[in-house]
């Protein structure tokens, strides 16, 4: 088993739908959460950044932290085709500095 | 302010020839990585380095993969001989601080290995 797992997909949604994906992980010393956006043959870039449990939010991202059942969720509102894109989960805690990717869930928003 | 920059882009070689892959982190950036990402998959770590010494190397193939980082700026992955099985990207981050996560990335180098 994986430490951070992550449903490839694809997960396809209409324009304007709002979007809810999902990590689970085992290791329970991670403390920094993140989510990256890929898009196609480009580098992953930096989404959103959590530190323990709660919610944040940043324009249409909410990244959500569940500490208790080691479960993460990143929701986007109105979903736009420009959020097609695959996203990826990482963590970062028990004394390693380097971020744990997941392997990254692929979202469609179709017009 | 420039990105982390990547090259070649694209590499297509045969099985049991060399490949080199170079990497300019952001100016300012001390700490660098290599990762290499199958596909479907998330990106994996190879190497890590902090200024020029690589602190972190535990996933590096060590008999085919080197890697070097001159001056603590510009960093070359290495492989030799390729196999079938390297064919992957070959991802660079820098970051200006270790541990906290915000990893800057080029865009990669795909290679193919037939």
């Amino acid at each position: 088993q994986k430490e951070v797992e992550q449903d490839p997909g694809p997960l396809s949604v209409p324009e304007g739908a709002i979007v809810s994906l999902n990590c689970t992980y085992s290791n329970s010393a991670f403390q920094y959460f993140m989510w990256y956006r890929q898009y196609s043959r480009k580098g992953p870039e930096l989404l959103m950044y959590t530190y323990s449990s709660g919610n944040k939010e940043d324009g249409r991202f909410t990244a959500q932290v569940d500490k208790s059942s080691k479960y993460i969720s990143l929701f986007i509102r109105d979903s736009q085709p420009s959020d097609s894109a695959t996203y990826l989960c990482a963590m970062i805690g028990g004394g390693s500095y380097i971020p744990t990717f997941g392997r990254g869930t692929s979202l469609i928003v179709h017009p | 302010e420039a990105g982390v920059v990547q090259s070649p882009r694209y590499k297509i070689i045969e099985k049991k020839q060399p490949v080199a892959f170079w990497c300019n982190p952001i100016s300012g950036h001390n700490t660098l990585y290599w990762y290499r990402q199958n596909l479907g998959q998330g990106p994996e770590l190879l190497i890590r380095y902090e200024n020029e010494e690589a602190v972190d190397d535990s996933q590096l193939p060590k008999d085919r993969f080197s890697a070097e980082r001159l001056k603590g700026v510009d960093s070359t992955l290495k492989i030799q001989p390729a196999e079938l099985g390297d064919s992957a990207v070959y991802l660079c981050a820098s970051s200006l601080v270790t541990g906290a996560g915000e990893l800057f990335f080029g865009e990669g180098s795909r290679l193919t290995v037939l």
